[in-house]
């Protein structure tokens, strides 16, 4: 079974600086997608960015962007210049061919600081 | 216009009652999902439904029975309400996992079931 672990319960930042959320994951297959999900106090899981694994380019969404290291299993998540709006819970997701789910991590608590 | 709706966003209810949430999609997606979030955030996944057939069902006590009467809509049905299944429940859908734009999923905005 796959397992996502996300290491940092709760990060706080200033605006306008850049923060890094980490995730790794473990699985034994060889295809599949991870994702970010944000959640603001407003409850509603929205989608930040996708990256599929046969893929060695990172992914980005204006600012935001991963390192993905798929020999490590470690799909980090960069957040630049950040805003207010970007207060939330973040979880990192995996998904793999074949397998209708997403796995969840438990989740890092953002706080962007005025 | 709302791609994943559930209704209702609240509900508050004594335990041993019985109560229905459901969620509809208007993204003509083939699978339908149910996560429990429980009060620690934790996301977990309850069942999927694929073309109205069930693909997954994650150890769910069997007070829990999902039905989707078609592909667009996928309700939640609980019997005999406990005080541990007081937590958020999305429904979300997707694409065919096989289809190799798929994978993402588009979530409704929660249904927060509080029992007393």
């Amino acid at each position: 079974a796959q397992t996502v672990t996300q290491s940092q319960p709760e990060m706080s930042v200033q605006e306008a600086e850049t923060v890094t959320l980490s995730c790794t994951y473990d699985t034994s297959e060889s295809n599949y997608y991870l994702f970010w999900y944000k959640q603001p106090p407003s409850r509603q899981m929205i989608l930040v960015i996708r990256q599929e694994a046969y893929k060695q380019q990172n992914a980005t969404e204006n600012r935001f962007s991963v390192n993905f290291q798929k020999a490590a299993k470690s799909f980090s998540l960069k957040i630049s210049d950040s805003q207010l709006g970007d207060t939330a819970m973040y979880f990192c997701a995996f998904g793999d061919f074949g397998n209708e789910k997403l796995t969840f991590g438990t989740g890092t608590r953002l706080t962007i600081i005025p | 216009d709302t791609a994943v709706s559930q209704t209702p966003k609240y509900l508050v209810t004594q335990m041993g009652n019985d109560k229905s949430i459901k969620c509809e999609q208007n993204l003509g997606h083939d699978t339908m999902y149910w996560y429990k979030q429980d009060s620690k955030k934790f996301l977990k996944i309850m069942f999927s439904y694929n073309n109205k057939e069930l693909i997954i069902n994650e150890t769910v006590p069997n007070r829990f029975s999902p039905k989707s009467p078609d592909k667009a809509h996928l309700n939640l049905h609980i019997n005999s309400l406990e005080l541990g299944d007081s937590a958020v429940y999305f429904c979300a859908s997707s694409q065919d996992f096989r289809d190799s734009s798929a994978g993402e999923l588009f979530f409704g905005e929660g249904s927060r079931l509080t029992v007393l």
